[in-house]
């Protein structure tokens, strides 16, 4: 079945760049999603890629896709102490199911 | 933004016991979908419910779980006869469409309920 894989941790330094990857083994995933989770919330949706894009930037935020590799990425800009939460990615495949497959996700620490 | 409401946020129960949790979903909603977080492993899909039918479910959700929207407003998710792996955070989720059309749908999640099976 499909997979999603990422790393447990990762520390940084205020202002920072934070790299969190993430593979996935569906070639027929169709979106892939990047979802943050603060402490006591649930995961909201932060920033997603359509499977044809290579890149996708929103302010702080670039997500690359590898589809060769199956392989994501999101990068967080001049990384601040808001930024520590859980990041989850996910990833959606086609053929007639729309259910997100999440991976267990990444602790983002981001220390002074 | 218009959230979902999941409660309890905590529950303790002894194992063999039945446990329901309850989701409010977002008022236009029509998909709802619950997941589950055992610690340390992934988010994993239990189940989606469309027009008070299931319409997919993973292995996970078998004979001892099942679902149900009452009221036509709680959306619940009972655990027949709880055992220790039972153990885990629920998150109830929804989504307004199911993006058919190719469209993405933003997945909305409740803060979800510690589940504690002992």
């Amino acid at each position: 079945g499909e997979d999603v894989e990422q790393s447990l941790f990762l520390s940084v330094r205020e202002g920072d760049s934070s790299v969190i990857n993430c593979t996935y083994t569906d070639s027929s995933s169709t979106y892939l999603y990047w979802y943050k989770q603060e402490p006591g919330a649930g995961l909201q949706l932060l920033t997603y890629i359509f499977s044809n894009m290579d890149m996708k930037q929103d302010q702080r935020l670039t997500v690359l896709l590898n589809k060769k590799d199956k392989h994501l990425s999101l990068r967080i800009a001049d990384t601040q102490t808001g930024d520590s939460a859980i990041y989850f990615c996910a990833d959606r495949r086609g053929g007639g199911s729309y259910i997100p497959t999440f991976g267990r996700g990444t602790s983002l620490i981001v220390h002074p | 933004e218009p959230e979902v409401t999941q409660t309890p946020s905590h529950q303790v129960t002894q194992m063999g016991q039945e446990v329901i949790l309850r989701c409010v979903p977002i008022s236009n909603h029509l998909y709802f979908y619950w997941y589950r977080q055992i610690l340390g492993q992934k988010v994993e899909f239990l189940v989606s419910f469309y027009n008070n039918e299931i319409s997919e479910k993973s292995e996970i959700f078998d004979d001892q779980f099942s679902v149900e929207r009452p009221d036509g407003s709680n959306f619940t998710l009972k655990i027949r006869s709880t055992k220790l792996e039972d153990s885990a955070m629920y998150f109830c989720a929804t989504t307004e469409g199911l993006g058919t059309t190719g469209t993405n749908e933003k997945l909305f999640f409740g803060s979800g309920t510690q589940l504690s099976v002992l």
